[in-house]
């Protein structure tokens, strides 16, 4: 089956305690994201890649580092998490700039 | 910063109705469009996708661009309960940018 996995689903963490959002897609897509989703702002971009150790910046960036060593695997970094990184995280994967984009199921975070 | 900006309702319309959506976006080298639905605490799934001006249909869902006004819309026909979602635009192209979405409520 195709599809974005992201793992943990759900995660509580205290300020300060690095942690990694995994993200894997098994379509051989080139293009992956990293959103956050918070009430009335949407979703908003935190990191894109459009291919294997090709990334760049999206909209809210800081506090979050991503890599692209693999094609499948594009996991997210909070180094430092702080209470205001609690949201709902999503990954996607695409094939081109112009095609439909997958979600993962998400993952709610929680940084006391 | 590119926006696409979306009202956030919630657009409230009777079952069986035409529920009428909009979007408008500040990139205009933005080149593809995107609309998605989401559930409560479901990740977006893909409703309909445009690229070029006019109107594009599949079943019951009607997506419209105009680039030249920088506006995107969604028309869902024969509106059912179940089409009760909150509806995110899209818009870019290597980066996409997501308005904050309209809430939509189809009463029985």
């Amino acid at each position: 089956e195709a599809q974005v996995t992201q793992n943990p689903r759900y995660l509580i963490t205290v300020t300060g305690k690095k942690l990694t959002v995994t993200c894997s897609q098994n379509m051989n897509h080139e293009y992956m994201s990293w959103y956050r989703q918070d009430p009335g702002l949407g979703l908003r971009q935190i990191y894109y890649s459009m291919n294997v150790e090709v990334t760049d910046k999206g909209d809210v960036p800081e506090g979050y580092k991503v890599s692209r060593k693999e094609k499948r695997n594009f996991p997210l970094i909070l180094e430092s998490p702080s209470p205001n990184q609690t949201s709902l995280y999503f990954c996607a994967s695409r094939t081109g700039w112009a095609d439909t984009q997958y979600f993962g199921p998400g993952t709610r975070l929680t940084v006391l | 910063q590119k926006e696409v900006e979306q009202n956030s309702g919630p657009l409230s319309v009777p079952e069986g109705a035409i529920a009428s959506l909009n979007c408008t976006y500040s990139d205009r080298g933005s080149q593809s469009f995107f609309w998605y639905r989401q559930y409560s605490g479901k990740s977006p799934e893909l409703i309909m996708s445009i690229y070029s001006n006019g109107d594009k249909e599949d079943g019951r869902f009607t997506a419209q661009l105009n680039k030249a006004s920088q506006y995107v819309s969604l028309l869902i026909r024969d509106s059912q309960p179940s089409d009760s979602a909150t509806y995110l635009c899209a818009g870019g192209g290597n980066k996409l940018v997501f308005g904050a979405g309209t809430i939509l409520r189809v009463k029985s």
